[in-house]
């Protein structure tokens, strides 16, 4: 069974810049989160879609979006990039809103 | 609102000597502990969850058990392969279908 895959696995931007990112997740999983982890912060929680509809954001600015399509897959977008934004992006599947979260390897963003 | 905090920060081992991580948390009602692996670089792994109070679950070398106020990952005769950073989150029951909220993690290095 393929787990969550996530593209791509590195990222160069530059700051004021945007950039997308991609999560397929685990097959028959509808719920997608994202995570931002940073050394300081640990994980912090994103947003969350379920079927196509956000069911839960975090504290994050308006500059983080997200969307889920018909298959599952997620895009997280980040627009007008900011140094601070460098982080570890990280996606995480579950059958439900209940169950344990599947997570990807991972989207390394440097922002310059 | 919810909480997680872990302890300690950072562990040193040498291989062979047991000890214990600790995962204090905060809700108002507890739908499920998760216990996760992360290596460097890479995404969370999954290791357990746990439901309620009293219920232990078994990996390897790995054991994790919970309270109601706390849980434990007991570690026995860990070797150099179990160095990683060791993440703790928790899902409120009582708040619809929130996302996990993570603790900052332990980072626990086995030396050879």
């Amino acid at each position: 069974k393929a787990g969550v895959t996530q593209t791509p696995r590195y990222l160069i931007k530059t700051r004021g810049q945007q950039v997308t990112l991609s999560c397929s997740p685990i097959s028959g999983h509808r719920s997608v989160s994202w995570y931002q982890q940073t050394p300081g912060q640990g994980l912090q929680f994103l947003f969350e879609y379920f079927s196509e509809t956000q069911r839960n954001k975090g504290n994050f600015p308006g500059r983080f979006s997200g969307r889920q399509f018909s298959n599952s897959r997620s895009e997280m977008n980040v627009s007008t990039l900011e140094l601070g934004d460098s982080a570890l992006y990280l996606c995480a599947s579950r059958y439900g809103g209940w169950t344990e979260a599947f997570f990807g390897q991972g989207t390394r963003l440097t922002v310059v | 609102e919810d909480q997680v905090t872990q302890s300690p920060e950072a562990l040193r081992l040498q291989e062979g000597e047991s000890s214990s991580l600790n995962c204090s948390y905060t809700v108002s009602g507890l739908r499920g502990l998760f216990w996760y692996r992360q290596d460097p670089g890479k995404g969370p792994e999954f290791l357990f969850t746990l439901y309620s109070a009293g219920e232990e679950k078994e990996k390897e070398r790995l054991k994790a058990t919970l309270t109601k106020k706390e849980s434990f990952l007991h570690i026995t005769a860990p070797k150099p392969e179990d160095s990683a950073t060791y993440l703790c989150a928790v899902q409120d029951r009582n708040s619809g279908n929130t996302p996990l909220v993570f603790g900052k993690g332990t980072r626990l290095s086995v030396i050879a």
